[in-house]
């Protein structure tokens, strides 16, 4: 079966430190790997994404991600966390093949980073 | 542009009443989903359109049901809602194999 995982539910990093927000997949074919981020009562905002091309994705607010091929993860990183980026960070994946619509999103990861 | 919009942006119901969530792009997007967020569960899809006058099932279909009447509304309905429907709706849209866009939600609270 298809899936994706986030192995922590909670990640706390001490501001000015460098975070990493872990996602692994299982999905056939080349898939197409995303993060989003959800801050409180609000909807899911894109970050970056993994299509095809280098293996290192530069994303908004600073973020990127590494997709490891023969790892199956696809993990969010930022070299040093601020405060703000206290939120609720989901990974999902899309099979990538042709007339496939759906995707599955991780459970998600809480990221505290602490002042 | 508005982006993705969702109405209403809080309900609640009494159980076996029903109501419909409504989905508004302004993107031109072919893609439409419905999704549910819960506690420790993450998203959810529970019907989703590949374009307009097509819906298909997602992972929790039940109790639910869809159209998509013109390429920018996807609309949502509970015809008897139950307490086990309690959750955060987001609906979302996406051009093509790309990212998808998402609503701000829809908190429904079934008593």
């Amino acid at each position: 079966a298809q899936s994706v995982a986030q192995p922590e539910d909670q990640v706390n990093v001490a501001e000015g430190n460098p975070l990493t927000v872990k996602c692994t997949y299982s999905v056939s074919g080349n898939p197409y790997l995303f993060w989003y981020v959800q801050y409180p009562n609000r909807g899911l905002q894109f970050l970056l994404k993994y299509i095809t091309g280098d293996n290192l994705v530069k994303g908004s607010y600073g973020f990127e991600a590494e997709f490891n091929k023969s790892q199956t993860s696809f993990h969010l990183k930022k070299p040093s966390a601020l405060v703000s980026d206290s939120a609720l960070y989901f990974c999902a994946v899309s099979p990538g093949t042709s007339g496939t619509y759906k995707y599955i999103f991780g459970t998600g990861t809480r990221l505290k980073v602490l002042a | 542009n508005a982006g993705v919009t969702q109405t209403p942006k809080f309900r609640v119901l009494k159980t076996g009443q029903s109501m419909t969530l409504l989905c508004a792009q302004d993107m031109n997007h072919e893609y439409m989903y419905w999704y549910r967020q819960d506690p420790g569960m993450g998203l959810r899809l529970i019907h989703y359109s590949v374009g307009e006058g097509t819906t298909a099932k997602g992972e929790v279909p039940d109790g639910y049901n869809v159209s998509r009447l013109k390429k920018q509304n996807f609309l949502l309905g509970l015809e008897s809602a139950a307490p086990s429907q309690t959750s955060v709706y987001f609906c979302a849209s996406r051009p093509g194999a790309g990212e998808q866009f998402f609503g701000p939600g829809t908190r429904l609270t079934v008593l």
